[in-house]
Order: C-alpha cells, then sequence, then structure tokens
C-alpha cells in the first residue's frame, strides 16, 4: 500500500462540471503538494497546505489533517485543465516528498 | 524568467555509455531535487542537495552520482547506463526547503527523457 494514495487514477469530464480529487495518506506530514503536470511533461506547483483551504482561481485545495485526506477542487472545468494532477506529501519524521501516482484528468467540450 | 532549466530534453544511450543530466536555477534556491519518473509510479527521489557543496542520497540513488559544485547548478550522472535507467528525470528547486511555513514551493525543470538500449 502506498503512503500516500490518489483517487480516481483517471477523470473524465465534460467542460463546466466540477472536478475533486482524492488524496490520502498514511503518513504524519508537514505540508501537503498538489502539483499539475501537462501532457507535455512539464510539472507546476499548484498548492502548498498544511491545513485548510487555499484557493487559486478555479482551483481550490482542502486538507484535513485529523482524516489524513486532501482534496484538489476545480470549479467550471475546462478543456485547458486536461493534465495530470499530482499530490505529494512531506514526511515529518524524514523530511522527504512522498509522491501519489498521480491522477489523469481529460475534460472534453 | 528561467526558473528551472534543464539539458539535455532527450537523450538515447547506450548500456555502459555514461551522460549527466544538467539542471541549473536562477531562483538563488538553497535546496535542489532529481526525481525519476516512471510509469505506473510516482515520482521517486534520487539525490538532493541542501546547499552548495552539499549532496546527499534519496530513495533511488544506485547507479547515479550528484554534484553540487556552483549554488544554482546540480548535476546527475550516470557513469555505465543501464536500461533500467530508461525514465524520464526531473529537477526541482525549492527555498526554503518544502514543507516551512514560509514558502517551500517546489519548482520543477520541463524533463529530461533517457532511453538506455
Amino acid at each position: 500500500k502506498n503512503e500516500v494514495e490518489q483517487s480516481p487514477q483517471n477523470l473524465t469530464a465534460q467542460e463546466g462540471e466540477f472536478i475533486t480529487i482524492n488524496c490520502s495518506y498514511s503518513v504524519g506530514i508537514s505540508a501537503l503538494h498538489w502539483l499539475q503536470q501537462h501532457p507535455g511533461g512539464g510539472i507546476v506547483s499548484l498548492f502548498m497546505l498544511s491545513s485548510g483551504k487555499k484557493k487559486h482561481g478555479r482551483l481550490i485545495a482542502t486538507i484535513n489533517i485529523q482524516e489524513k485526506h486532501s482534496s484538489l477542487h476545480i470549479t467550471a472545468s475546462h478543456p485547458r485543465d486536461s493534465a495530470v494532477y499530482i499530490c505529494a506529501g512531506r514526511s515529518y519524521n524524514t523530511d522527504k516528498l512522498i509522491f501519489g501516482t498521480g491522477t489523469r484528468l481529460q475534460v472534453f467540450p | 524568467n528561467a526558473g528551472v532549466t534543464q539539458t539535455p530534453k532527450f537523450r538515447v544511450l547506450k548500456t555502459g555509455q555514461s551522460m549527466t543530466l544538467l539542471c541549473a536555477q536562477d531562483m538563488n534556491h538553497e535546496y535542489m531535487y532529481w526525481y525519476r519518473q516512471d510509469p505506473g509510479m510516482g515520482l521517486r527521489l534520487i539525490h538532493y542537495s541542501v546547499g552548495e557543496g552539499t549532496t546527499a542520497k534519496g530513495e533511488v540513488p544506485d547507479g547515479y552520482n550528484v554534484s553540487r559544485l556552483k549554488k544554482q547548478n546540480f548535476l546527475l550522472g550516470l557513469e555505465s547506463a543501464a536500461p533500467s535507467q530508461t525514465s524520464v528525470y526531473f529537477c526541482a528547486s525549492s527555498y526554503p526547503p518544502p514543507g516551512h511555513r514560509n514558502t517551500g514551493e517546489l519548482f520543477f525543470g520541463e524533463g529530461s527523457r533517457l532511453t538506455v538500449l
């Protein structure tokens, strides 16, 4: 069992739909990152959070420390949101990032 | 703004050949990392550096060496390439290290696709 698990692995949506990607972790973490990997391969950091909720444009990230769970929401999804979304937790013990395997999102017009 | 730049972007090697991947960042970051990305697996840390002149092993260091002679550059070397090292390699940097309160945002390069025949 991976220490950081994402669901679903693959997700398809119609343009305009509300998207939720989940990330659960089984180790103590000091922070959780959400990353976006474009079809061309580049990786961009979306959020880093250790508690509560952060919002940037149509993207919202939340974390529940007690439940060891984080979610990434995309409102009014658009085809340009099609990408792989990766969550990563910074291990409290080792100070290393532990990555999930990613969620592949495709948004169709 | 260049950010994090990796070279080369693509390379094909024969088994046993050597090569070096270069990562350069212009953000004065202290921490730099080399990851590999393989299908069905999360990014895995190969080596990292917490400052100029320092390096440390990650979770999959075997077959790789690194150097951080200058703060802005982090080199990843393969002395004798093996097919198992076929992967996409990502360099990343941050300051201060991820997980700290102030920032810790990771900045990634565009990736280097390496094929070992």
